[in-house]
């Protein structure tokens, strides 16, 4: 079974500076996908950005991007020019290409700090 | 844009009580999720349906079951609540498989069930 592993329970950062968020995975699946959910306070749970197994080049969301380490098993997110509105929980999430069955990490609770 | 529609935002129910939790989306789509939400457990998936009328148990299933009469509604029943079931309960649908297996899942907005 795949599971996912977000090591860092709650992260703080200053207003402007950048974070990154870590994320671990174990799958012996060769295809997949991997995705970062932001869930702030108001608590809908939006998605941030997503990234392609067999893809190499690291996905980019503006002020957000991803360091994929496929031999690795790690997906850390960058967030770039921390604002205010960045502070939420954060999961990190891993889906099969064969199925819907989208596994998450037990989240990273992000506070940005003015 | 996905509107994924929980019935409640908070709600207060008895132990041994039948509770029904309503989540509708507006997007048509195929594959509907419910999932609970615990601190430092991250989301674990219930029960998911990809087609009406089809469920399929997720991680965690006791002491649940669903319904999905339409396409758009998919129903989380208590059978017999108990307080292990205090929660965030969570919604979340997405279109199919095959070339759209990529697709996200798209939440609403949650439920904070409390049982006494």
């Amino acid at each position: 079974a795949q599971t996912v592993t977000q090591s860092q329970p709650e992260m703080s950062v200053q207003e402007a500076e950048t974070v990154t968020l870590s994320c671990t995975y174990d799958t012996s699946e060769n295809n997949y996908y991997l995705f970062w959910y932001k869930q702030p306070p108001s608590r809908q749970m939006i998605l941030v950005i997503r990234q392609e197994a067999y893809k190499q080049q690291n996905a980019t969301e503006n002020r957000f991007s991803v360091n994929f380490q496929k031999a690795a098993k790690s997906f850390s997110l960058k967030i770039s020019d921390s604002q205010l509105g960045d502070t939420a929980m954060y999961f990190c999430a891993f889906m099969p290409n064969n199925n819907n069955d989208m596994r998450f990490g037990a989240g990273t609770r992000l506070t940005v700090k003015p | 844009d996905v509107k994924v529609t929980q019935s409640s935002r908070y709600l207060v129910k008895r132990t041994g009580e039948k509770v029904f939790l309503e989540c509708v989306q507006d997007m048509d789509h195929e594959n509907m999720f419910w999932y609970r939400q615990d601190p430092g457990l991250g989301l674990r998936l219930i029960y998911f349906s990809y087609d009406v009328k089809m469920k399929e148990k997720g991680d965690i299933p006791e002491g649940y079951s669903v319904s999905r009469e339409k396409k758009e509604r998919f129903s989380l029943i208590l059978e017999s609540a108990s307080t292990n079931q205090t929660s965030m309960y969570l919604c979340a649908s997405k279109t199919g498989l095959g070339s759209y297996s990529n697709q996200p899942q798209h939440f609403g907005d949650g439920t904070r069930l409390s049982i006494l």
